[in-house]
């Protein structure tokens, strides 16, 4: 059974501080996303991830993977409270000679940052 | 000119009705997804639409009717609602072949409550 693992399942942090959150797969895959969830909103695309060792950066937040070691992260440079949200990551697996994938969400990281 | 749209946003209804969400994307995507999000934030697929032709049908209770008039158009019926059907449901959409990735957009979800 695939499993795709987040961790932590909550952070709280202070501003001006790095963290990073991890997400592991257990199954091939070299497509992997990363998205935002803000309270009582939908889901937004942060980091479209597609082969082996890709780096997004996008402001405070950057994203890499590791498809070898099935291990994504998601990395927070000096936190800012603009930042706090649950973010999601979701590998992208494909049926065997089929080229429509289906993602596999983690179950999200609550991060909350305060002053 | 919102990417893709979900109706209604709310839905209040006593257990034993019938419902209806509707979906509509104008991104140009060929697959459309139903997902649903419960109260500790895990997001499940339900089912999965590509050129109208359903191609994931995850273990859902078969109360669920997807139904795609259309590329641009998914809707979920649900029949003899339960309380355990109470969450948010989210319809997205992606381009999935032709050598596109899988990236899913989401529409603003719809929060049921079955009283």
């Amino acid at each position: 059974e695939l499993k795709v693992e987040q961790n932590p399942l909550f952070l709280s942090m202070q501003e001006g501080k790095n963290y990073t959150i991890y997400c592991n797969y257990s199954t091939t895959s070299d497509r992997l996303y990363w998205y935002r969830q803000d309270p009582g909103k939908s889901l937004e695309s942060l980091f479209v991830l597609l082969s082996n060792g890709a780096v997004k950066q996008e402001g405070r937040l950057m994203a890499s993977l590791d498809t070898k070691a099935r291990l994504s992260t998601l990395h927070i440079t000096a936190a800012v409270h603009d930042l706090s949200a649950t973010y999601f990551c979701a590998v992208d697996i494909r049926g065997r000679g089929s080229t429509l994938g289906r993602l596999y969400f983690g179950r999200g990281t609550q991060l909350t940052v305060w002053p | 000119d919102t990417a893709v749209s979900q109706t209604p946003k709310y839905l209040v209804t006593q257990m034993g009705n019938d419902k209806s969400i509707k979906c509509e994307q104008n991104l140009g995507h060929d697959t459309m997804y139903w997902y649903k999000q419960d109260s500790k934030k895990f997001l499940k697929i339900m089912f999965s639409y590509n050129n109208k032709e359903l191609i994931i049908n995850e273990t859902v209770p078969n109360r669920f009717s997807p139904k795609s008039p259309d590329k641009a158009h998914l809707n979920l019926h649900i029949n003899s609602l339960e309380l355990g059907d109470s969450a948010v449901y989210f319809c997205a959409s992606s381009h999935t072949t032709g050598g596109y990735y899988n990236e899913q957009f989401f529409g603003p979800g719809t929060r049921l409550t079955v009283l």
